[in-house]
């Protein structure tokens, strides 16, 4: 089975450090999505992208953190500088823009611990 | 605004047990998705099932079945004789089209199911 492959899956890392997060989605889907997951807030939308262009990152904090699409392959997000807030699982998915019945498909996660 | 509401936080049932996981939504636009995925505790998003709004039709898949209605706006998720492998957190989702080009998940908090041998 295709699989949204994210690097890396754990990250430990002190304050004020930038970190960069991979995700890799399936082969063809032509939208992509970046989420937080907190026991506080749960699931949250930060970003997502279709046919690489971002559509919407209202999501984000905007003045440490940003994410790109070098090619349709790899996504990344950038938290610089870090604070322990950001402590946080980190999803990336990957889906059909236009395919409306079709579900996101989630890669297993990037933990994030600011110390 | 869309909104997804789970109002069980933990459920705790004894191995072999029917268990029902509640889903509520609200939205206005008449075009929408309805999604459960699982989370184990692993950590990993694992979808279950999608519906759309103009198909109110219930589905069961083996052990697992979706009572769909749109006059209640529920989209609650049966489990049949559960297992200790149905343990997890389990997350109701709602999709519409966001207006920027595509359609946008927004999650109710999740049900976590802990199943008792």
């Amino acid at each position: 089975d295709a699989r949204v492959t994210q690097t890396p899956r754990h990250k430990v890392t002190e304050m004020g450090q930038e970190v960069t997060m991979r995700c890799q989605p399936i082969l063809g889907h032509n939208t992509v999505f970046w989420y937080r997951q907190t026991m506080m807030q749960g699931l949250e939308l930060l970003a997502y992208f279709r046919n690489r262009a971002p559509l919407d990152d209202s999501g984000m904090p905007k003045d440490r953190f940003s994410a790109e699409m070098p090619d349709a392959t790899l996504a990344t997000l950038k938290i610089q500088p870090s604070e322990p807030r950001d402590s946080a699982v980190y999803f990336c998915a990957s889906g059909f823009a236009f395919g409306t019945n079709q579900p996101q498909h989630f890669g297993d996660g990037t933990r994030l611990s600011i110390l | 605004a869309q909104k997804v509401t789970q109002a069980q936080t933990e459920i705790s049932v004894v191995e072999k047990e029917d268990v029902t996981l509640d889903c509520v939504y609200e939205t206005r636009d008449t075009t929408y998705y309805l999604f459960w995925y699982k989370q184990p505790p692993s950590g990993e998003l694992v979808f279950l099932i999608r519906r759309n709004s103009f198909d109110e039709q219930n589905e069961i898949s083996g052990r697992y079945s979706w009572n769909f209605q749109k006059s209640t706006s529920s989209f609650n998720f049966t489990i049949t004789a559960s297992q200790v492998v149905d343990s997890a957190v389990y997350f109701c989702a709602l999709s519409v089209w966001s207006g920027a080009g595509s359609y946008q998940l927004t999650f109710g908090k999740g049900t976590k199911l802990s199943v008792i041998p």
